[in-house]
């Protein structure tokens, strides 16, 4: 079993939609989630952590399950530019930053 | 105002000739990572360095090396380049070890193995 899973997708949305991407994790032991977004081609960037009590940002909002091992991320009213690959991360426990990576959920936003 | 530089953004070498590629930061931090991204798959990290502590994944081959002259540079030797070993290579950087500590990664190096 991999230690972080995503469905690959690709999601594909019209403009304006709502979409919603699930992740899960093996390690219980787990302390710090995130989401990053990778464009074709180019490096992941931090698009946000996740907190237990869920956050949002704008447009986005990001929901941990910690007794599930269960992360989310929603993405209301979706534009072209945000069209790229959302990669769930978490880190792995053990003294030292180690961010363990799921493969990604594509997503494609059309006119 | 570039953070994470890493040079060339893209290489191609013969299947067997070492290659190495560099990655510098002007963040100041204390910890680099090289990560190796295959199409469709998620990044893998090889090593990290905390300052001058070297700390290698069990699971990266002895192919990969890597050194660290000083705070800004760290470089990624592959010593015998495979055909698998075509990917994208990312460094990334952290001000620290903790968990909470974002990673800044740089725009890869995309390596082809002829």
């Amino acid at each position: 079993r991999k230690e972080v899973e995503q469905d690959p997708g690709p999601f594909n949305v019209p403009e304006g939609a709502t979409v919603a991407f699930n992740c899960t994790y093996s390690n219980s032991a787990s302390q710090s989630f995130f989401w990053y977004r990778q464009d074709c081609r180019k490096e992941p960037k931090l698009l946000m952590s996740v907190y237990s009590s869920g956050n949002e940002d704008g447009r986005f909002t990001a929901q941990l399950n910690r007794a599930s091992q269960y992360i989310s991320l929603l993405i209301r009213d979706s534009k072209l530019s945000d069209s790229a690959t959302y990669l769930c991360v978490v880190n792995h426990p053990g003294g030292y930053n180690k961010l363990i990576f799921g493969a990604g959920t594509r997503l494609a936003v059309h006119p | 105002d570039a953070m994470v530089i890493q040079n060339p953004r893209y290489q191609v070498t013969q299947f067997g000739k070492p290659v190495t590629l560099s990655c510098s930061q002007t963040l100041n931090h204390n910890v680099m990572y090289w990560y190796q991204q295959k199409s469709s798959q998620a990044p893998k990290l090889l090593f990290h360095y905390y300052d001058k502590d070297f700390n290698n994944e069990a699971d990266t081959p002895d192919n990969f090396q890597s050194r660290r002259p000083n705070t800004s540079f760290c470089f990624l030797d592959i010593r015998s380049p495979g055909l698998g070993d075509a990917a994208m290579y990312l460094c990334a950087t952290s001000s620290a070890q903790g968990s909470t500590d974002t990673q800044y990664f740089g725009p890869g190096t995309r390596l082809t193995v002829l």
